[in-house]
């Protein structure tokens, strides 16, 4: 079963404007990481953030963790075309990991 | 360049018949994990190895199987028995718990 839920499940957004995608999870965590998909493609890791860290920033990137409320949101600033994607979020439930549905994210150009 | 390679990209079966998965890495990664996507949704996890010769069942185990026989390769095998076959496997490494996941390309298998 999915550990991690997003919120929206798709999101349609104009280039240059900015894209914020949710993230809920059960259990407790080490750390919570968020992954882009582009179609037909492997994942690929964007950016981890510990569970004692409340914000962490990588390029256009800005991923904020609230433990308490068991939630973690992605911003991405100034979207571009290339950034139309699926976004998942990830953490690990013993020593697996554990993925979420997926915002589907699509900028038009 | 290091990374996961899976093969073959495409994979066409019929009902009935087993089929293998490849899936290679040179990360020198201990872990290796296996996934099932379905069109428009999440990862489900097949099965996970953490080291050599040692594997775990994940949440979709049941028509699978797998053998971690070296450091480097985690084949996964479709049965007949999985009824449900067709589908985007990936398969994904990383150093060690809690680290990043590296993920291949993908494998889609059409069972008709």
């Amino acid at each position: 079963s999915q550990q991690g839920e997003e919120d929206p499940q798709a999101l349609s957004i104009q280039e240059g404007e900015n894209a914020t995608m949710n993230c809920s999870y059960k259990t407790s965590i080490n750390n919570l990481q968020w992954y882009r998909q582009n179609s037909g493609r492997g994942l690929v890791h964007l950016i981890l953030i510990r569970s004692n860290e409340r914000e962490k920033h990588s390029g256009r990137l800005r991923v904020t963790l609230d433990t308490s409320k068991k939630s973690s949101s992605l911003l991405i600033t100034a979207s571009r075309a290339a950034d139309t994607a699926s976004y998942f979020c990830a953490h690990y439930n013993n020593n697996d990991m554990r993925f979420g549905a997926g915002t589907r994210l699509t900028v038009k150009p | 360049d290091g990374g996961i390679t899976q093969s073959p990209k495409y994979l066409f079966r019929k009902e009935g018949q087993n089929v293998t998965l490849s899936c290679e890495q040179n990360l020198n990664h201990d872990a290796m994990y296996w996934y099932r996507q379905d069109p428009g949704q999440g990862l489900r996890l097949i099965y996970y190895s953490q080291i050599v010769n040692d594997f775990q069942k994940g949440d979709i185990a049941e028509g699978y199987s797998v053998s971690r026989e070296k450091k480097e390769s985690f084949p996964l095998t479709v049965t007949s028995a999985q009824k449900n076959p067709t589908a985007f496997y990936l398969c994904a490494s990383s150093i060690s718990t809690n680290s990043p996941l590296h993920f291949g390309n993908g494998t889609r298998l059409t069972v008709t």
